[in-house]
């Protein structure tokens, strides 16, 4: 059971290049999230999913887009990067909506120079 | 504005000591909160959790008390060990049908052996 997988791990893009982090977690979990970290600001949310074909903006939407065509995968888009959007992002998953104990990724580090 | 505040960013304990880490929020329609632990290169680890019908919830040596009229919460670790060291996020959940978290910007812990 490999719980939430995110890769890349790091990754360093030029300012306006698009990537997508990938997310994946096999516990048949409903409720997906996307996270950054930022320094002294704790973990904000982009995006989320209630389920396959079910997505809603977060707290900090802006330059990102996601899909949820699978219940498996999340992935997030960065449409054309800005060293703004240098941060630590998370994925995380939950199974329903009373459990509330989200299972997080390890992250991935990214970096717009 | 930041509806979930943790105010001090760190705190150093001595091994076998209380260390009590403090929340606290804005939102009047938060009605569950968790506590998050993180390690360096991890994700967040889910510790512990409260409804706001409660005041206090105990988990072994983990224990999280609920000031509703303070709109406060705190964590309490006793008794404190150097594996305890890390960042700890109080986060939040309003009622509503989107249960999202809102994290707080996190402790950083570190217990002295």
């Amino acid at each position: 059971n490999a719980g939430v997988t995110q890769t890349p791990k790091f990754q360093v893009l030029k300012t306006g290049q698009s990537m997508t982090l990938q997310c994946a977690q096999d516990m048949n979990h409903e409720y997906m999230s996307w996270y950054r970290q930022d320094p002294g600001m704790g973990l904000r949310l982009i995006h989320y999913s209630v389920g396959a074909g079910i997505t809603d903006q977060g707290e900090v939407p802006n330059g990102y887009n996601v899909s949820r065509s699978t219940t498996e995968d999340f992935p997030l888009r960065l449409l054309s990067a800005a060293p703004s959007q240098t941060s630590v992002y998370f994925c995380a998953s939950r199974k329903d909506p009373t459990n509330y104990g989200y299972t997080f990724g390890s992250g991935t580090r990214l970096t717009v120079v | 504005d930041q509806q979930v505040k943790q105010n001090s960013p760190s705190l150093s304990v001595q091994e076998g000591r209380i260390s009590i880490l403090n929340c606290d929020y804005t939102n009047s329609m938060f009605d569950y909160f968790l506590w998050y632990k993180k390690y360096p290169a991890e994700g967040p680890t889910f510790l512990i959790s409260i409804s706001s019908i409660k005041d206090k919830n105990e988990d072994g040596r983990f224990t999280v008390f609920l000031n509703k009229s303070a709109k406060h919460l705190s964590l309490h670790i006793v008794p404190s060990q150097p594996g305890d060291s890390a960042v700890y996020f109080c986060a939040a959940l309003s009622s509503g049908s989107a249960r999202q978290l809102t994290f707080g910007s996190g402790t950083q812990l570190t217990v002295l052996p």
